[in-house]
């Protein structure tokens, strides 16, 4: 059974700390995502990976950076954590095919991050 | 630029069709996905569509494209309270890795 977890599923820090969220994925998939989820903003994506060492910037990365050192496993880590960062991330991972069957992405379960 | 929306909420009684709809902005997307979220569970995939295709039938599931629009909508037949859940449509350009999902439309069945 495929299998993408997080590392937790709840985390709550202070402002001005900093954060890191684990992702691994047992499919030995290329691409790798990191979303946060907020109500009626629906999924944004803050950076991706598709190869090791590889990052891109998604649509929201200020705040956050990545880091992607073994395929199986992607970092976001929060720099200096604000209250404005507190919401759901979404790790997900996907095959590089050209295939669209084989572009599903994987998602794990979440972590619920607060910033008090 | 590449929005996708789509209606925050919408509520059917158990037995009834639901239909969610889903409008995106981007002509050159090739590829359009349904994701279903659960409560407290990551996004699984429940169907998809090519770009080139007006419709897909996968069970109680039907998926209609209005390409000209940039429409696209889901149908659940005989909506169940298993169906209670938040669904997202996402579209992805052909060649790309990313894929751009909309706001999530929050479904509730009433029993």
């Amino acid at each position: 059974d495929v299998k993408v977890t997080q590392s937790s599923r709840y985390l709550v820090k202070r402002t001005g700390e900093k954060v890191f969220l684990e992702c691994v994925q047992d499919m030995d998939h290329e691409n790798m995502f990191w979303y946060r989820q907020d109500p009626g903003l629906g999924l944004r994506l803050i950076y991706f990976s598709y190869d090791v060492k590889m990052k891109e910037k998604g649509d929201i990365p200020e705040g956050y950076s990545v880091s992607r050192e073994k395929k199986e496993r992607f970092s976001l880590i929060l720099e200096s954590a604000s209250t404005n960062q507190t919401s759901m991330y979404l790790c997900a991972s996907s095959p590089r095919t050209g295939r669209v069957g084989d572009n599903e992405q994987f998602f794990g379960p979440g972590t619920r991050l607060t910033v008090l | 630029g590449e929005d996708v929306e789509q209606s925050l909420f919408l509520s059917v009684r158990e037995g009834d069709s639901s239909v969610i709809n889903c409008t995106y902005t981007d002509s050159s997307s090739t590829y359009l996905y349904w994701y279903k979220q659960e409560p407290g569970a990551g996004l699984q995939l429940l169907t998809y569509i090519f770009s080139n295709m007006d419709m897909k039938q996968d069970q109680r599931l039907t998926v209609l494209l209005n390409k000209k629009d940039k429409h696209l909508s889901l149908r659940i037949a005989d909506t169940q309270t298993g169906d209670s859940a938040i669904y997202f449509c996402a579209e992805r350009k052909g060649g790309y890795q990313k894929v751009t999902f909309g706001t999530g439309t929050k479904l509730q069945v009433i029993p």
